[in-house]
């Protein structure tokens, strides 16, 4: 059974920093892409950062672009997200979640974390 | 980056009833187009992918057609545990951007 576990979100102030994880299990992870989509509070879904399975392709959305950076370490099944500059307008809960083939081409999301709330506020 | 319309924003059906729920891509993406339905307090979950296929799991009342710009996903007979919100998906180009969203409500 495929299972994604992300953790720490929390508070952190305007120009703050977070690091958010996402263990993964159930499946091979280094065969498989992994992204980060995010859903402020009452909004849709909003693509963040995605990675290929060796980890050696990154994408990140415009938006956080040069704050944020996607990594994998395929050694011990786990995502992170490290987030910098953080500002108002990422607040929302973050999801993990395993793409549907290695990397190349975007991918659709086959499997979906729980997700984890981040609030950016002071 | 390609922009995602989903119409309509708020759908309502009878339980029972039929559903029809458009996405349209503002270029083409050929067939890459994933649709997704979230229920209150949870996470995304994946129904169809390559515009008409069936993710693992999902019953046959859902269906997905289109392909280039345009999309529909059929929901037939809809059963109280269908009211959520859908979303499309298209993953044909960087970045893989989602629709808005289309709330599916009881009437």
């Amino acid at each position: 059974e495929v299972q994604l576990v992300e953790s720490g979100g929390g508070l952190v102030q305007p120009g703050g920093s977070l690091r958010l994880s996402c263990a993964a299990s159930g499946f091979t992870f280094s065969s498989y892409a992994m992204g980060w989509v995010r859903q402020a509070p009452g909004k849709g879904l909003d693509w963040v950062s995605a990675i290929s399975g060796s980890g050696g392709a990154t994408f990140h959305a415009d938006s956080v672009k040069g704050r944020f950076t996607i990594s994998r370490d395929n050694s011990k099944n786990t995502l992170d997200l490290q987030m910098i500059s953080l500002k108002a307008e990422d607040t929302a809960v973050y999801y993990c979640a395993k793409g549907h083939r290695l990397g190349g081409s975007p991918y659709y999301f086959e499997y979906w974390g729980q997700g984890t709330l981040v609030t950016v506020s002071s | 980056e390609i922009v995602m319309t989903q119409s309509p924003a708020t759908l309502s059906v009878s339980p029972g009833e039929r559903a029809t729920l458009s996405c349209r891509a503002s270029q083409t993406i050929s067939s890459n187009l994933a649709w997704y339905q979230q229920k209150p307090g949870q996470a995304p979950r994946l129904l169809i992918y390559g515009a008409s296929t069936r993710a693992t799991g999902i019953p046959a009342r859902f269906s997905g057609s289109g392909s280039g710009t345009e999309f529909t996903l059929t929901i037939n007979s809809l059963q109280s545990e269908d009211f959520a919100l859908y979303y499309c998906q298209q993953y044909n180009s960087w970045p893989g951007t989602f629709g808005q969203g289309t709330k599916v409500e009881i009437k």
